[in-house]
């Protein structure tokens, strides 16, 4: 397994157009979470997957945004009518069921909304 | 509010010297993480602790669960360990098992 992987790496696009990004945990992780980092600023917590059962999403995640862990393995996160403000690097992390061993974040998948 | 509170924000060194970057956090966690984020995004677990101290090679983790506080010290720095070092605490207690992080401390090693 070669960690959590993130596609694409990075995305330009114009306000108001739709995005989705992919993450793919370590295979044997059931939690997966998604994270928004702004330049100059730690990452803030998105939302949650525990198996395919999303169970926490932050207010930081309006109605335009939308995540989903279908079968329980890799996850989408959908923003629709991009505004600027949404420019930002997207990160995904998995942990093991135990949570004993850390978490395992991915590269990131970088917007800029122009 | 629960918060993460790290300083020094920027630190620059000399190659050679001992650095210390420091993480206090406001009420009880159940572990305390610290990551390094190179230039790009892509971010590294260097340690998660809940207790007493750890050790990997030049790196080693302390935290002080009374005190609210926890260290990350590098030996013998070199260039390569020019990065972002964010520490992160899981809170005890029921809600989003996620990771509420600091905002990092932007080390920079001059050779």
């Amino acid at each position: 397994d070669t960690g959590v992987s993130q596609d694409p790496r990075h995305k330009i696009t114009k306000r108001g157009q739709n995005v989705t990004f992919r993450c793919d945990p370590i295979s044997e992780h059931n939690r997966l979470y998604w994270y928004r980092q702004t330049l100059g600023q730690g990452p803030e917590f998105l939302t949650y997957f525990q198996n395919e059962a999303q169970l926490e999403k932050s207010r930081l995640l309006s109605d335009r945004f939308s995540a989903e862990r279908p079968k329980g393995s890799f996850s989408t996160l959908e923003i629709q009518r991009t505004e600027q403000g949404d420019s930002a690097m997207y990160l995904c992390a998995s942990s093991h069921p135990s949570g004993g061993r850390g978490y395992t974040f991915g590269s990131g998948t970088r917007l800029t909304v122009v | 509010k629960n918060e993460v509170e790290q300083s020094p924000q920027n630190l620059t060194a000399q190659e050679g010297e001992f650095i210390t970057i420091n993480c206090s956090y406001s009420v009880g966690i159940s572990a305390l993480h610290w990551l390094q984020q190179h230039p790009g995004g892509g971010i590294v677990s260097l340690f998660m602790l809940s207790s007493g101290k750890k050790k990997h090679g030049r790196l080693i983790a302390t935290i002080n669960i009374q005190e609210k506080h926890s260290s990350l010290h590098i030996t013998a720095s070199h260039p390569r360990d020019s990065a972002v070092y964010i520490c992160a605490v899981q809170y005890s207690g029921g809600g989003a098992d996620g990771l509420t992080f600091g905002k990092g401390t932007h080390l920079i090693i001059q050779p």
